[in-house]
């Protein structure tokens, strides 16, 4: 089956501590993105990747990072310096195609939720 | 800049009865318009999309939606409401002159269905 996942679906970070969270995908897709969802406040872009090896901010990079190593792989480490890490998070991916005439069809994982100890 | 609003945070409906969830958008270009649904702690499903062909959009599960330029809304209906709709719709906004992902999104609504 083709599809986005993401592991694990529940998360737990220690103070100080750095959590990886995990996006695969086999859809071929170029674009791969982060999200964070709070209650009430929709979702707000992280970072997002159309090519392997090159990213870019999304609206609340700060606290966060990614790698691109790999075209279907595109993993969000939140780190210490996020001080209110406790959200849902999700992974979406599109082709490049679409975002260039504006269509950008995105494609969604089932989340990690992460709280804090 | 673009910007979308979702006019209900809640709306409550008895099974059976008509779905409306209204959004309304701001652009500055010809956007495009979708709405995705979420279960609870799911990732989001595609419903529909509007990228300027036809005004009045279908989507799955027999919702659709109509882009209304004069208005700039987009608002979302249902003839009749399931209670397998009880879920959160988000109304979303991209710019077509972007070239990177630039979706936006609205808060959400969440759609309650009484038996």
């Amino acid at each position: 089956d083709g599809g986005i996942t993401q592991s694990p679906k529940y998360l737990f970070r220690k103070e100080g501590q750095n959590v990886t969270l995990s996006c695969e995908q086999n859809l071929n897709h170029d674009a791969m993105y982060w999200y964070r969802q709070d209650p009430g406040q929709g979702l707000r872009l992280i970072y997002y990747s159309q090519i392997v090896n090159d990213f870019q901010k999304g609206d609340i990079a700060e606290g966060y990072s990614v790698s691109r190593e790999k075209k279907e792989s595109f993993p969000l480490t939140v780190t210490s310096a996020q001080k209110n890490p406790t959200a849902f998070y999700l992974c979406a991916s599109s082709r490049l195609g679409t975002q260039r005439s504006g269509e950008n069809i995105q494609y969604f994982g089932a989340g990690t939720r992460l709280s804090v100890l | 800049a673009q910007s979308v609003t979702q006019l209900d945070s809640h709306v409550s409906v008895s099974e059976g009865t008509p779905v409306l969830l209204r959004c309304n958008y701001s652009s500055s270009y010809s956007p495009s318009l979708f709405w995705y649904v979420q279960h609870p702690n799911k990732g989001l499903q595609l419903l529909l999309k509007y990228t300027s062909a036809a005004t009045l959009v279908k989507g799955i599960n027999g919702f659709e939606a109509e882009f209304k330029k004069s208005e700039t809304s987009f608002h979302l209906t249902k003839p009749s409401a399931h209670m397998s709709d009880a879920a959160e719709y988000f109304c979303v906004v991209s710019d077509r002159r972007g070239s990177q992902g630039n979706l936006i999104f609205g808060k959400g609504t969440k759609l309650s269905v009484k038996p």
